[in-house]
């Protein structure tokens, strides 16, 4: 049974700090992985996929990387501002869409 | 981007009553799913359906159903609910070919 783990569960920087959060999983049959963004109280945002044949995504301050071979993906975040408070989510996806969940890492950047 | 609405934020009920949590996305993606999320237990699979009138049980189907007559419209049914249906539901849409999920706002239901 996949299962997805997330360390730190969280994690407190002052601004303008570089950071990366790690994510690993147990089992390297996936079909992509996905990290999302979630603020309190609110749905998920998509921040990045990686498909299974990928190694990275870049979106402005973000990069993901994907290791399947070691079940591993890390999302870095350039410059930490305090808007980037929140929780990350990685979910690793099967066959069909279906998404399993890490337990996040509660970001904060202090001013 | 994909647009995927859920009818409310916040909802209160009581014990027994019929719930229905809606859910309506703007593209035309096969694969919907409901997730519920609740503190140190994550988000866990409840239900999803990769076509219209199609619907397989997820990890935790119990005292739910779910309807899906048209293929934007995905809709979370609890039967009787129960305290501890208490959660934060969300509904994703997939595309069946690229794969990217993405979710709605959340409906955070509390049940009395």
């Amino acid at each position: 049974k996949q299962e997805v783990t997330q360390i730190p569960a969280a994690l407190s920087v002052p601004e303008g700090e570089n950071l990366v959060l790690n994510c690993s999983f147990t089992d390297s049959a996936i079909y992509n992985l996905q990290w999302f963004r979630q603020d309190p109280g609110k749905g998920l945002t998509s921040l990045l996929l990686i498909q299974s044949s990928q190694r990275e995504q870049t979106s402005g301050r973000l990069n993901a990387s994907l290791d399947k071979s070691s079940g591993r993906s890390t999302l870095y975040i350039a410059a930490s501002q305090p808007g980037d408070s929140a929780t990350y989510l990685c979910a690793v996806g099967g066959q069909g869409g279906k998404l399993i969940f890490g337990q996040g890492t509660e970001l904060s950047v202090k001013p | 981007d994909v647009k995927v609405t859920q009818s409310s934020r916040y909802l209160v009920k009581r014990t027994g009553e019929k719930v229905f949590l809606e859910c309506v996305q703007d593209m035309d993606h096969e694969n919907m799913f409901w997730y519920r999320q609740d503190p140190g237990l994550g988000l866990r699979l409840i239900y999803f359906s990769y076509d219209v009138k199609m619907k397989e049980k997820g990890d935790i189907p119990e005292g739910y159903s779910v309807s899906r007559e048209k293929k934007e419209r995905f809709s979370l049914i609890l039967e009787s609910a129960s305290t501890n249906q208490t959660s934060m539901y969300l509904c994703a849409a997939v595309s069946a070919g690229y794969n990217e999920a993405f979710f709605g706002q959340g409906t955070r239901l509390t049940v009395v």
